[in-house]
């Protein structure tokens, strides 16, 4: 599985856009790119997840490079609540387990 | 809809204690996996059940550690002779697909905070 690496800490305003970059120099071709939140006393929740080019939803958007040896979160217009940590995760479906990092903790202020 | 639920939410044991954690999956998820969570870290897999198979259980620490997962719905994570090492959080998460499938969404529990003294 490839290894992945991200900021430890992010600080951001509210109202601004925030982009989490992940480097995964040897991702497979096989290999999908998801992106989990995490709040405090919770589970992580699934964000988005893509393959190439970009992938958007209603929460975010995910940009991947032709290369696929990184990949950017992109986060429109954060609000208090989106203080958590972000993980960055390549991997398949085939292999089931889903490798954690350490995450990136964005701090948004007011 | 109900998502995945995990009791007790808090668990302390007293070193050598016996311990069991209950996971109640989404309904109709075929997946079903076991994490723990050191304070500061990111979680690390542990055992993964497809129904009532146990398909990779490669995380688990020791043999003090036991899954199950008889009926192919709920799940319990036992630990056995609980050490202070073992103190983190257990997290359960649940899929609707089984293994093969690119898209594979894990949709995570509140996770049991196991304090070991």
């Amino acid at each position: 599985l490839a290894k992945t690496t991200q900021p430890i800490s992010m600080d951001s305003y509210e109202g601004q856009e925030v982009n989490i970059t992940c480097s995964h120099n040897n991702i497979a071709t096989n290999d999908y790119i998801t992106w989990y939140q995490q709040f405090p006393s919770q589970g992580p929740r699934f964000i988005i997840q893509g393959y190439k080019t970009k992938v958007t939803n209603e929460v975010a958007s995910l940009f991947i490079p032709a290369d696929r040896k990184s990949s950017t979160l992109s986060l429109p217009r954060v609000s208090l609540s989106d203080t958590a940590v972000y993980y960055c995760l390549v991997g398949t479906g085939a292999t089931n387990k889903l490798i954690f990092g350490t995450g990136t903790l964005l701090a948004v202020q007011p | 809809g109900a998502g995945v639920s995990q009791s007790p939410r808090y668990k302390v044991a007293k070193r050598g204690q016996d311990v069991a954690l209950r996971c109640d999956p989404i309904s109709g998820h075929v997946s079903l996996f076991w994490y723990q969570q050191a304070l500061g870290q990111g979680p690390e897999f542990l055992t993964y059940f497809q129904n009532e198979a146990q398909l990779d259980k490669s995380g688990l620490p020791s043999d003090r550690f036991f899954a199950e997962r008889p009926e192919g719905s709920v799940s319990t994570l036992k630990i056995q002779r609980t050490q202070q090492e073992d103190s983190a959080v257990y997290l359960c998460a649940s899929s609707f697909r089984g293994s093969g499938s690119s898209y594979n969404e894990q949709f995570f529990g509140p996770g049991t905070r196991l304090t070991v003294l």
